[in-house]
C-alpha cells in the first residue's frame, strides 16, 4: 500500500536550518509529484512546496520561497525540504504528500518543527 | 493578493445534507482550479475526500460529492453522519505552480 513517511523535525532555534525528509513506499515512487504541506498549531493547512517527478520543476510558497529547497532522490524513494533561516513563524507539523491531479491523493503523519530559543 | 475563503463553522443534524463552499475573495473558482477537499480530525494527518472538483478518492464514500456551484467550489456531505464531525479544507490551484488552502470548516454533527 502507499505509504510516506516523514522524518527530521525537532527543536531548532530561530536563524537555524533543518532537513526534513519523506521516504515513499508501495508506488512507483519517478511518476509522481511531492507536495509538503504545513500546519502551525491550531491552524489551517498551508501549501509549502512541490516537486514535480522528475525533479526538473519545483514550486514554492512565498512564505518559505528563497529559505527552502526542496529536492528528491529516486533512487531512494525520497523527497527532502531543505529549511533555512528558520522563523517562530515556521513551527507547523509538515506532512509530505503525493500529488495527484492538482492535488493530493495520500499524507505522511507529520513531523513537526518547533522553531524556539 | 486573492485568499480562498470558507466558512469557518457549520453545524448540521444527523442524517441532514450539508453544503459547505470555497471560494476566492476575488474572482470564480472554475474546474481549471482543480478544486480539492480534505478532511482533517485533530491530531491526524488529512485525509483526501475529492480532487478534480468531483472525483473521489479511493474509499471515501459516495455521501461525499464534490461540485461547482455558482462561483465557488462545493463539498456536499449527503446523510451526515456522527463521524463527519471534523475540519474540511478546500485546495485550489492559482496557476504558475501555486496552491492555496481555505482556512477550513469546522463541522459540527448534532
Amino acid at each position: 500500500q502507499v505509504q510516506l513517511v516523514e522524518s527530521g523535525g525537532g527543536v531548532v532555534q530561530p536563524g537555524g536550518s533543518l532537513r526534513l525528509s519523506c521516504a515513499a513506499s508501495g508506488f512507483t515512487f519517478t511518476t509522481y509529484g511531492v507536495h509538503w504541506v504545513r500546519q502551525a498549531p491550531a491552524k489551517g493547512l498551508e501549501w509549502v512546496a512541490f516537486m514535480q517527478y522528475d525533479g526538473n520543476t519545483k514550486f514554492y510558497a512565498e512564505s518559505v520561497r528563497g529559505r527552502f529547497t526542496i529536492s528528491r532522490d529516486n533512487s531512494r524513494n525520497t523527497v527532502h525540504l531543505q529549511m533555512n533561516s528558520l522563523r517562530a513563524e515556521d513551527t507547523a507539523v509538515y506532512y509530505c504528500a503525493r500529488d495527484w491531479r492538482y492535488a493530493s491523493d495520500y499524507w505522511g503523519q507529520g513531523t513537526l518543527v518547533t522553531v524556539s530559543s | 493578493q486573492t485568499v480562498v475563503t470558507q466558512e469557518p463553522s457549520f453545524s448540521v443534524s444527523p442524517g441532514e445534507t450539508v453544503t459547505l463552499t470555497c471560494g476566492f475573495t476575488s474572482g470564480s473558482v472554475s474546474t481549471s482550479s482543480f478544486p480539492s477537499w480534505y478532511q482533517q480530525t485533530p491530531g491526524q494527518a488529512p485525509r483526501t475526500l475529492i480532487y478534480s472538483t468531483n472525483t473521489r478518492s479511493s474509499g471515501v464514500p459516495d455521501r461525499f460529492s464534490g461540485s461547482i456551484l455558482g462561483d465557488k467550489a462545493a463539498l456536499t456531505i449527503t446523510g451526515a453522519q456522527a463521524d463527519d464531525e471534523s475540519n474540511y479544507y478546500c485546495l485550489l490551484y492559482m496557476g504558475s505552480g501555486s496552491w492555496v488552502f481555505g482556512g477550513g470548516t469546522k463541522l459540527t454533527v448534532l
